[in-house]
């Protein structure tokens, strides 16, 4: 089966810079996603890892290390509006067809 | 270009009825998946349609089933509704080629 572990809470300053991390355990193992989904909106796409490193769309990132079945996004120069749910998902092939298993999620307060 | 579309938004029904959910997806995808968000949680995988069958189902109940139809939209019916299937349901789309979910705002029903 699969399992994913990311805390459940975060609170950050305005402009500061926070870490969320993501373990999982999975059998065939193809990528590792992230989404971030406001009060009553719908999920929308952050990034996605396949290979070791780090992967940068404008302030946010996200790493990924397959032998560690580890990564994490990082959110730099936090905004107000980046409040929201962050989840990090598996994604594994299995029969011919792709699915997604998300963790529970990480609520992120920003601060001012 | 119109995103992922679903309907009903909200809807209300009581324990032992049967409730239908619809989604059209985005434009140039023929893939389409449900997901089931409980409240705090994050999405958990219903199943997947691709070329009007479904392609790999999570561990639902045979109470949930769905149906593609040939312009690729999609419906999700649940029979005998319990208190427990009171969610967000999801439902999200995707080219062929494997790549991230585009979700639909989502509809939110309420057993009672």
């Amino acid at each position: 089966g699969q399992s994913l572990e990311q805390p459940s809470e975060v609170t950050a300053v305005e402009g500061a810079i926070v870490q969320i991390n993501c373990t999982y355990q999975t059998s065939g193992f193809y990528g590792l996603s992230w989404y971030q989904q406001h009060d009553g909106g719908a999920p929308t796409f952050l990034s996605y890892n396949a290979l070791d490193g780090l992967e940068e769309t404008g302030r946010f990132s996200s790493f990924l290390s397959r032998s560690d079945s580890y990564g994490y996004l990082l959110l730099q120069e936090l905004q107000m509006k980046d409040s929201a749910s962050y989840f990090c998902a598996v994604r594994f092939e299995g029969a011919g067809s792709y699915q997604l298993t998300f963790g529970k999620g990480t609520k992120l307060s920003v601060i001012p | 270009d119109a995103g992922v579309t679903q309907s009903p938004t909200h809807l209300i029904k009581t324990r032992g009825q049967q409730v239908t959910l619809r989604c059209s997806p985005k434009s140039g995808h023929d893939t389409v998946s449900w997901y089931q968000q409980a409240l705090g949680q994050g999405p958990q995988f219903i199943f997947q349609y691709y070329e009007e069958e479904e392609r790999q189902r999570g561990n639902f109940p045979d109470r949930f089933s769905g149906h593609q139809f040939p312009n690729y939209s999609s419906e999700l019916n649940v029979n005998a509704l319990l208190l427990g299937d009171s969610a967000l349901y999801l439902c999200a789309s995707s080219p062929s080629s494997p790549g991230e979910l585009f979700f639909g705002e989502g509809s939110r029903l309420t057993v009672l």
